[in-house]
């Protein structure tokens, strides 16, 4: 069975500090994968997608980036975090219609 | 305007209650319909996935769908205090690869014992 794995869980950064969140899916080959950030109490938003190694697109321009260096992981950066990153990052695979989503990582920055 | 929305509650209701969920939509190329459940400080986990118009059951589950009026439900009979979650739909148009999912905000739901 596929498994999808986030870490940290739970991450307090300050404001300037890079960041760097991974994932990993198992017991799957090329899936799509996927980055969403939830805000408290509000709805899921897609900041990027990638359908293979090495291909990347974004959906809101600020200042995270993502990359995929191989098949099953997806790493979500940046290299100066803002006060308004703050919030649940969720990982998620898919390899047709439905999405499966990670554990997620809270993030707080100070 | 949205293109889904889903009244964000909260919903509080007593167990063993029925519990209809719904959500309204605008892009009439949305195909899949998908509910999830997510519980406090949890990822999103997949409940029910339906294609198309029609019903589809799964135990105490019901999704319904229909295409005509833009309008998708999640029905829970006999509801549970663990039920008590954060039910939100989802959509899409087609299954090809990179397909994105539109969610609607989700609707807070407490079952009291």
């Amino acid at each position: 069975s596929q498994t999808i794995h986030q870490w940290p869980a739970t991450l307090v950064q300050p404001v300037g500090s890079p960041l760097s969140l991974e994932c990993t899916v198992e017991g799957t080959s090329n899936p799509n994968l996927y980055w969403y950030r939830q805000a408290a109490g509000r709805g899921l938003q897609l900041l990027f997608y990638s359908v293979g190694i090495g291909q990347i697109s974004s959906e809101v321009p600020q200042n995270l980036s993502a990359s995929r260096p191989q098949d099953r992981q997806f790493i979500l950066s940046s290299k100066k975090l803002l006060l308004s990153d703050s919030g649940f990052y969720l990982c998620a695979w898919s390899w047709g219609g439905e999405q499966f989503f990670g554990p997620g990582t809270r993030l707080t920055v100070l | 305007q949205k293109e889904v929305e889903q009244d964000p509650g909260p919903l509080s209701v007593p167990e063993g209650a029925i519990v209809s969920l719904n959500c309204t939509y605008s892009n009439s190329a949305f195909q899949y319909f998908m509910w999830y459940r997510q519980y406090s400080r949890k990822g999103p986990e997949l409940l029910m996935y339906t294609y198309s118009s029609g019903n589809k059951e799964d135990g105490r589950f019901t999704a319904q769908v229909d295409k005509s009026s833009k309008y998708i439900s999640l029905f829970i009979r006999d509801s549970q205090p663990s039920d008590s979650a954060t039910y939100l739909c989802a959509m899409s148009p087609g299954l090809a690869s990179g397909s994105r999912l539109t969610f609607g905000e989700g609707t807070q739901l407490t079952v009291n014992p």
